[in-house]
């Protein structure tokens, strides 16, 4: 079954410490994996869109990679703004082809 | 543009009640999604349009949910009759192709009491 795991549930950070998310998965075949930053009381905001291992996306303070297993989301010198909600997701190869499966989140808490 | 629109941000109805959720993807993207996010669950594809033709509906929990898109700009999620149990934030997304990211609206808060 494919499925999608992600860590930790929740990180706390003090500003500028720099640490990493964790999103593991397991599906039968990779078209593509997602990042996503949610804040309270809104949708899903997209951030990048990663295709093959050894990929690397950046956007700000935030860089994510992929290997076959897992991605992980980089946040560097991270401020309080960014303290959200980090959905990470995988679309599958095969099937009806759009079935995107969304891991629990990340709930990030950067402190001033 | 405006972004996805959804309608209401919240609702508060009664069990039994049927309850109808709106939406307005972005003009020009060719697919339309609804999820469902609870905490226990997480965010759940209940069903995907491509084209205003609905493609795969084997994330909608029972037949007390329907989804219809009867042109490129509207979308109606329905429940008959709804239960305490449908209470979660319903989104609404669309996408112009497979391979990019989803544009999400702000999500309908519905509590069935």
């Amino acid at each position: 079954e494919d499925q999608v795991t992600q860590s930790p549930e929740a990180l706390r950070l003090q500003e500028g410490e720099s640490s990493s998310l964790n999103c593991s998965y397991t599906v039968s075949g990779l078209r593509g994996l997602f990042w996503y930053r949610q804040d309270p009381g809104k949708g899903p905001e997209f951030l990048f869109t990663l295709y093959s291992a050894g990929e690397e996306k950046e956007k700000e303070r935030l860089k994510a990679t992929l290997t076959k297993k897992e991605s992980f989301l980089h946040i560097t010198a991270p401020k309080p703004e960014d303290s959200a909600t980090y959905l990470c997701a995988v679309q599958p190869q095969g099937g009806l082809g759009f079935k995107t499966i969304f891991g629990a989140g990340t709930r990030l808490f950067v402190k001033a | 543009d405006a972004g996805v629109i959804q309608s209401p941000r919240h609702e508060v109805t009664e069990m039994g009640q049927e309850v109808t959720l709106r939406c307005k993807p972005i003009s020009g993207h060719d697919y339309l999604f609804w999820y469902r996010q609870t905490m226990m669950r997480g965010l759940e594809l209940l069903i995907y349009f491509n084209n205003n033709v609905p493609i795969d509906d084997s994330g909608m929990p029972e037949d007390r949910f329907s989804a219809k898109m009867p042109n490129a700009s509207f979308s109606t999620l329905k429940i008959q009759p709804s239960e305490p149990r449908d209470s979660a934030v319903y989104f609404c997304a669309s996408t112009r192709g497979r391979d990019s990211g989803y544009t999400f609206g702000s999500g309908t808060r519905l509590t069935v009491v």
